[in-house]
Order: structure tokens, then C-alpha cells, then sequence
């Protein structure tokens, strides 16, 4: 069963900052947070993963809040390639043959 | 860039084929994994295999088999395919190292058996 709740849908304006909540109030000490995006048709595309800190990479931010039970996923400037469904995953870091088990995600619509 | 390629993005069976999928991935990772989606269950694992020859089975392994005879290539074998098999078939890899052991996924093969 997946651990973490997100909104259906969500809209935003091209050019301008998407943010995507996910709460995962049962995160256990050794699980990290996992986000994933799946463009339609598409396979899923791995976007970030943290522990508690904040993490920045090339496609996105990850906030932790500090109590690690929530989180948020920010695409600064989104564009209409952004649209899809974004899934926010909780798993230990090393899982050696463990699945990743997807929840319903976001679905993001990107709006000119 | 880790590349996982699948062999098709579509293809159209009829009931009793047998069909092979393969995947490669050229990050040289030990894990790799059969996953189908569908509409409202989505991602089960079929099989994973953690090591060449190595397999493992998933949640739903019925009606497949796998093979990993490189450490490159997984092969996804459905001996003689039925309606219920209709599905999006993804193929993802990880390193098996001391580090994170993120999945990487292909684009998909969308199976359509009548």
C-alpha cells in the first residue's frame, strides 16, 4: 500500500512555479522520499529523492518539512513538457529487489 | 544518462502467441525489473532479477517467465498470451551498490493481445 497522500490534480501557468504536497505522516527514520513524474504513454522518469535535508538538482527542489511527515516538490519555471501525473514514493534508500509501489500521484496540467 | 531501452513501444498479439520483451540498459546496474500498469492497480512487479541467471519472482510472475543470460538484458517471455495480458509492460534497472538504489524505467511497451 503506498504511504503517501497527493492531491489529484493540480493546475499551473507556464513560466511560473509548481508546487506538489505530498504527506507521508508514517515515514519511518530509515525511508526516504522518492518523486517520480510519468508523462502520458510514457515510462516513469526519476525526478529526486531526500532524507531530510533540502535537495536541488537540475529538474527540481525537494522540501522536508522538519518533522519529515510532509514534503513538496517544486518545479520552478514549468513549461507544458512538465505536464503529467507526479508520484511522491516512500522507501529506504537501499532496498535491494524492492519494488516501488506508485500511489494515484498528481496530475499536473502545465497552462499557457 | 542512464538508458533502459525496451524492444517495442507497441505491439498487437492474438490470443495464444507467445511474445518476448527485452530490455537493456547500459548503466551496467545488477537490478533489474518487469513491472505492468494498469488503470487504477497501478505498478506490480512481475519478476526482478538481482544478478545475471538471477531471478526473483514479483507479485504477479503467473503466466510469465524471465531470462538474464547478460547482465545488460532482461528478458520478459509470455509463453502463450491471453486477453488479460493486455497491459503497459515497463522494465527498470538499479545498482545493486552501497548507495542509493533508485530505479530507472524505459519508455514502456504497450501490449495489446485480442
Amino acid at each position: 500500500d503506498a504511504k503517501t497522500t497527493q492531491p489529484p490534480s493540480m493546475d499551473c501557468a507556464e513560466g511560473r512555479a509548481a508546487n506538489l504536497p505530498c504527506n507521508h505522516s508514517t515515514i519511518s527514520g530509515n525511508e526516504y522520499v522518492y518523486w517520480y513524474r510519468q508523462i502520458h504513454s510514457q515510462g516513469p522518469q526519476y525526478i529526486i529523492h531526500g532524507l531530510k535535508n533540502n535537495e536541488t538538482n537540475e529538474m527540481a527542489s525537494l522540501i522536508i518539512t522538519e518533522d519529515r511527515k510532509s514534503s513538496t516538490l517544486i518545479l520552478p519555471h514549468a513549461t507544458l513538457r512538465d505536464t503529467a501525473v507526479y508520484y511522491c514514493i516512500v522507501r529506504p534508500l537501499y532496498n535491494q529487489g524492492g519494488k516501488l509501489i506508485f500511489g494515484q500521484g498528481t496530475e499536473l496540467s502545465v497552462k499557457p | 544518462d542512464v538508458k533502459v531501452t525496451q524492444s517495442s513501444r507497441y505491439l498487437v498479439k492474438r490470443t495464444g502467441e507467445k511474445v518476448f520483451l527485452e530490455c537493456v540498459q547500459d548503466m551496467d546496474h545488477e537490478n533489474m525489473f518487469w513491472y505492468r500498469q494498469d488503470p487504477g492497480l497501478g505498478l506490480r512487479l512481475i519478476y526482478f532479477s538481482y544478478d545475471v541467471k538471477m531471478k526473483e519472482k514479483g507479485d504477479i510472475p503467473e503466466g510469465y517467465s524471465v531470462s538474464r543470460e547478460k547482465k545488460e538484458r532482461f528478458s520478459l517471455i509470455l509463453e502463450s498470451t491471453s486477453t488479460n495480458q493486455t497491459s503497459m509492460y515497463l522494465c527498470a534497472s538499479s545498482f545493486a551498490g552501497g548507495g542509493s538504489d533508485t530505479q530507472y524505467f524505459g519508455p514502456g511497451t504497450r501490449l495489446t493481445v485480442l
